[in-house]
């Protein structure tokens, strides 16, 4: 079992840039979840995904950001522009199904500076 | 929306110290409970979880927890650390049938050797 893989592990870039972060999630699951983490507000879920239908992306913190999944086994997370205050490390996660007992498999994550 | 707590952030202790960690949610109806451990440079891994039955569960690396139903608590603990176990550890609390996994800030515990 591969885990879920997330691209790229480090991106440094300067503000303004468009910033797209990728995910491959476990083969087989179909729930699919973006998280920002940091230190001032810990853990944050962004979005989530079922069956590649956006289904909850009330943490998404502003129209800079957006994501996609146009099929079972990709997903990408948006920025543009992107600001200094979106540094940060984001990952991704996937479970087997939606609202059952399962718990969330995460990613190595992506370690996003914005300069 | 569900909210949860963990107490004393930053942990120090000895090698062959006992470990306890608190956690406490805000939610009235039936939750599945994770404790997530989050080793230095890596992702985060499922330490243990409870959904039903017995409140007292085991997970990897004699890591336990207690769910306290009265208390709203899920408490982890370890009879004795290692330096191995330096990691953040982070409670998460779901409500059943709910897909959104609501984390704690974390505890930062280092074990000096």
């Amino acid at each position: 079992d591969a885990g879920v893989i997330q691209s790229p592990r480090h991106e440094v870039t300067e503000m303004g840039q468009e910033v797209t972060l990728r995910c491959k999630p476990i083969s087989g699951h179909n729930s699919l979840f973006w998280y920002r983490q940091t230190m001032m507000r810990g853990l944050e879920l962004l979005i989530y995904f079922n069956n590649n239908v956006p289904i909850d992306d009330s943490g998404m913190p502003e129209d800079r950001f957006s994501a996609k999944m146009p099929n079972a086994s990709f997903s990408t997370l948006k920025i543009q522009p992107s600001e200094p205050r979106d540094s940060a490390v984001y990952f991704c996660a996937s479970r087997p199904e939606m609202g059952g007992n399962q718990p969330q498999h995460f990613g190595d994550g992506t370690r996003l500076s914005i300069l | 929306a569900q909210s949860v707590s963990q107490h004393n952030h930053h942990v120090i202790l000895s090698e062959a110290a006992s470990l306890e960690l608190g956690c406490n949610y805000s939610y009235g109806g039936t939750v599945n409970l994770f404790w997530y451990v989050q080793y230095p440079g890596q992702h985060l891994q499922l330490l243990l979880k409870y959904f039903s039955g017995d409140p007292l569960v085991k997970g990897i690396k004699g890591f336990e927890a207690e769910f306290i139903k009265s208390k709203f608590s899920f408490n982890l603990r370890k009879p004795s650390v290692q330096w191995s176990d330096t990691a953040e550890y982070f409670c998460a609390v779901s409500p059943y049938g709910n897909n959104r996994l609501a984390f704690g800030k974390g505890n930062q515990v280092v074990v000096i050797p």
